[in-house]
């Protein structure tokens, strides 16, 4: 147990739909990092906050959005959902913004787009 | 723009004998490297990291893996297989300074009997 949380475990929902997945990440890590993992896409980094704030941009689609609250956790909002957003969404996180830190990863959030 | 290559989808060695993953990297400047490993169904499971220092470096589990800058690979190694060493093994690259972490597509290992 890597003690990075998410919710739910699985989605499944229809095309052109909102959905919003939740992270808690370890005990005192300031750094939450979403990935996206799928068959054709493998591995892919979204987005980062660092503290409640945004620190990096990956290959994140203007339909979806992120944040990170006060009390650390963070949310990923997926909208206008396409078939092709099935996947697999990670949540990682990291004690501190520095490159030399290793990122744990959550369960993960298994979303199907009907 | 930063990458890496992971060569084979899949690698497949017997019970006892020693395995190798591979894994090529591109970065600008001095690189951090990881290996991470995923069972089915679960998330990635951090395994050993390459900050500086001695070019060997030992993770859990009995791997380790050896950092060539000159060839700029970090191959992941283990001794002796086991069985439930199956899965599925990611390389990654972070540069010093950098914020994003790129990862391989995954090699997937199978330890048979």
């Amino acid at each position: 147990d890597s003690g990075v949380t998410q919710t739910p475990k699985h989605l499944i929902t229809a095309t052109g739909q909102r959905v919003t997945l939740r992270c808690s990440p370890r005990s005192g890590d300031l750094s939450v990092y979403w990935y996206q993992q799928s068959l054709d896409q493998g591995l892919q980094f979204l987005i980062q906050y660092y503290n409640g704030e945004e620190r990096a941009k990956g290959n994140i689609l203007e339909r979806f959005s992120a944040q990170q609250f006060p009390d650390l956790h963070s949310e990923l909002n997926l909208s206008s959902l396409e078939l092709g957003d099935s996947a697999l969404y990670f949540c990682a996180s990291a004690h501190r913004d520095s490159a030399g830190y290793e990122q744990f990863f959550g369960p993960g959030t298994r979303l199907t787009v009907l | 723009a930063q990458s890496v290559a992971q060569p084979e989808d899949q690698v497949k060695v017997a019970e006892g004998n020693p395995l190798t993953v591979k894994c090529t990297y591109s970065v600008s400047g001095n690189p951090y490297l990881f290996w991470y490993v995923q069972y089915p169904n679960r998330g990635l499971q951090f395994l050993l990291k390459y900050i500086t220092g001695d070019n060997l470096v030992k993770g859990s589990y009995g791997f380790e893996a050896e950092f060539n800058k000159s060839q700029t690979s970090f191959h992941l190694k283990k001794p002796s297989a086991l069985v439930s060493d199956s899965a599925l093994y990611f390389c990654a690259v972070r540069p010093m300074g950098g914020n994003k972490l790129t990862f391989g597509t995954g090699t997937q290992l199978k330890v048979e009997l």
